[in-house]
């Protein structure tokens, strides 16, 4: 049973929208990373958050943002849906920056 | 930028056979390798992660190589099942904590 619980499992916006998607990590675990699958393709890297803090982005616009909790939760959100944000969005955290990662299921984003 | 190229993009086996997964990357200055496998719609789930000191990891019927200065890993699946049908994700980890992944192989374990 996987420690990183992601919510909702499916959802489906319309283009323009905001989302915001949540992840749930194991106690300790004060890394946390986004990532971003489209189908048939390798994850994306979106941002980590270490403590609290952005500590890496990769080449997503800024209308992606994140925020991570004490509570070791998490949430991405996405402003101004647009049809090519359907995707895959994949949370993963470790106990330090350069640990094993574990990853959750997954939240299926569709824009229509 | 880090490349990463997983050959070949689909493989389909007869049970029981042993098989190699190939991965490549351009840049050696990686943290770690590790691999992956999803199911279909699913999350990930890690099957082995080598640090970059070290030249092989091995769990169970699963056997991964890292050459780092050559930017190659295999994975080998001995004795196929077809529980073993999935598609596997190569994944490296840069200096700053960041995964550059494959398209992945999918592969197919036939009864």
């Amino acid at each position: 049973e996987t420690g990183v619980t992601q919510s909702p499992t499916h959802l489906i916006k319309t283009r323009g929208q905001q989302v915001t998607l949540r992840c749930s990590s194991q106690s300790g675990h004060n890394t946390v990373s986004w990532y971003q699958q489209a189908l048939g393709q390798g994850p994306q890297f979106i941002f980590q958050y270490y403590r609290e803090e952005e500590n890496g982005r990769g080449n997503f616009p800024p209308r992606f943002s994140g925020l991570q909790f004490p509570n070791y939760s998490s949430e991405l959100n996405v402003n101004a849906l647009e049809l090519d944000d359907s995707a895959l969005y994949l949370c993963a955290s470790s106990l330090s920056p350069g640990g094993g990662y574990t990853f959750g299921s997954g939240t299926r984003l569709t824009v229509v | 930028k880090q490349e990463v190229t997983q050959i070949p993009a689909a493989l389909s086996v007869p049970e029981g056979e042993n098989l190699v997964l190939n991965c490549s990357f351009t840049d050696s200055a990686i943290y770690n390798l590790q691999w992956f496998r999803q199911d279909p719609g699913k999350g990930l789930t890690s099957l082995l992660l080598i640090q970059s000191s070290q030249r092989e990891q091995t769990s169970g019927r699963l056997n991964a190589s890292l050459d780092k200065s050559s930017g190659r890993s295999t994975l080998y699946i001995a004795a196929s099942q077809p529980g073993d049908s999935a598609t596997y994700l190569c994944a490296v980890m840069d200096n700053f904590n960041k995964f550059y992944f494959g398209s992945g192989t999918k592969l197919n374990v036939k009864p």
